[in-house]
């Protein structure tokens, strides 16, 4: 089975503007996930979709948003950039999210913020 | 809240020497979930282990083992005769179950491993 991808692999933004990043899960994973991953933050959850619904969301403003389509595929979206969203933007998949099972990550889209 | 320390900011060995990666937890579940992954440089996270619970047997794999031990909430990792291809950051992780069922990790702040040849 094909693994977790992401796209791009890399992005560079202004401040101001927005940007879409997408993940595509493993196949037949309903469940994906999005963490943030900072030097002096370390890796945080940002949000979870389950069957096109987001089930829960970390502590993220409201310019961090998401949607999850009917076949899995997932995209975040950051508006109004600043400086500080420059970080790895990693996404998970899993097949129901339940808490014993693994979640296996992408190669994560590297956001720079100028 | 749920919370995971990694001690050890980085490790610097020598190539064939043994290097355990420390990791402890706290949780108020009864019921919780550890995992490990490794970081090399191109950014994945790669899976390594999962571990519940209710089972603190410990568990080897090839080089890797991991010694699991509720009583000192720990879950520490050891690689035996490291190798160079195991240098990468790694990173220890609790489930949490949050509302409807869904799960996040809770990540350690990792530990930068580098072996030298």
């Amino acid at each position: 089975k094909a693994g977790v991808t992401q796209t791009p692999r890399y992005l560079i933004k202004t401040r101001g503007q927005q940007v879409t990043l997408s993940c595509s899960p493993i196949s037949g994973h309903r469940s994906v996930s999005w963490y943030q991953q900072t030097p002096g933050q370390g890796l945080q959850f940002l949000f979870e979709y389950f069957s096109e619904t987001q089930r829960n969301k970390g502590n993220f403003p409201g310019r961090f948003s998401g949607r999850q389509f009917s076949n899995s595929r997932s995209e975040m979206n950051v508006s109004t950039l600043e400086l500080g969203d420059s970080a790895l933007y990693l996404c998970a998949s899993s097949l129901w999210a339940r808490r014993q099972e693994t979640q296996y990550f992408g190669p994560g889209t590297r956001l720079l913020v100028l | 809240a749920q919370k995971v320390t990694q001690a050890q900011t980085e490790i610097s060995v020598v190539e064939k020497e043994d290097v355990t990666l420390d990791c402890v937890y706290e949780t108020r579940d009864t019921t919780y979930y550890l995992f490990w992954y490794k970081q090399p440089p191109s950014g994945e996270l790669v899976f390594l282990i999962r571990r519940n619970s209710f089972d603190e047997q410990n568990e080897i794999s090839g080089r890797y083992s991991w010694n699991f031990q509720k009583s000192t909430s720990s879950f520490n990792f050891t690689i035996t005769a490291s190798q160079v291809v195991d240098s990468a950051v790694y990173f220890c992780a609790l489930s949490e179950a949050i509302n409807q069922g869904a799960q996040k990790l809770v990540f350690g702040q990792g530990t930068r491993l580098t072996i030298n040849p």
